[in-house]
């Protein structure tokens, strides 16, 4: 498998705040998701991004194939946002995500 | 609507038992899997499927079992030779002819056994 490494593990912000969230491979990936776990489990899709970079709303991602990392920024953020994020990825030539241990956040009004 | 459905949410069981978790998708994907998170960590799969009547073991398939006769359906089974079967286990499916693997995920069932 490969090692997937998120960083920071524990974020706490301000409302309105921004952040970035860093995502880390042992080796090279050709599919890279982001998700958000709300309090209740539910696993909600966020980006769908194995290069380059996409935004949606407040949300925006990147990543850098060539060297391995993602980031995600959330802009103005608000105490929906919390929760935990993960990213995943596939390995080259395999079938199945490798997720991180995610970033908790906790966004404070 | 379109999704993937997860019944139950929660499920008790005493130790010794097996017990079925149910997993329905009308997104017609292809590809299903199984995932198990355990408390402060990320998901590692226990199964997957790309077509009917074929599936694969992933990391962590001891003590599990799944089978595949239909493309909307991808029923899980712990049985009790899974030695920690306490865990929150997510269902997964994906359109392997579209964005290869982006996977879309169900709301989970809590497994509590005792």
């Amino acid at each position: 498998g490969i090692q997937v490494e998120q960083s920071p593990p524990d974020l706490i912000l301000q409302e309105g705040a921004n952040s970035t969230l860093r995502c880390n491979f042992s080796d090279s990936v050709n599919n890279l998701q982001w998700f958000h776990q709300n309090p209740w489990g539910q696993l909600i899709n966020l980006f769908y991004i194995p290069s380059g970079t996409k935004q949606n709303g407040r949300l925006s991602a990147t990543t850098v194939a060539t060297e391995r990392y993602s980031l995600l920024y959330i802009s103005s953020s608000q105490t929906t946002d919390s929760g935990v994020y993960f990213c995943a990825g596939v390995k080259t030539g395999a079938n199945n995500l490798f997720f991180g241990t995610g970033t908790r956040l906790t966004v404070i009004p | 609507d379109g999704g993937i459905t997860q019944s139950p949410k929660y499920l008790f069981r005493k130790e010794g038992q097996n017990v079925t978790l149910s997993c329905e998708q009308n997104l017609n994907h292809d590809a299903m899997y199984w995932y198990r998170q355990d408390p402060g960590q990320g998901l590692r799969l226990i199964y997957y499927s790309q077509i009917v009547n074929d599936f694969q073991k992933g990391d962590i398939a001891e003590g599990y079992s799944v089978s595949r006769e239909k493309k909307e359906s991808f029923p899980l089974t712990v049985t009790s030779a899974q030695k920690n079967p306490t865990a929150f286990y997510l269902c997964a499916s994906s359109n392997t002819r579209r964005a290869a693997y982006e996977q879309y995920f169900g709301p989970g069932t809590r497994l509590t056994v005792t």
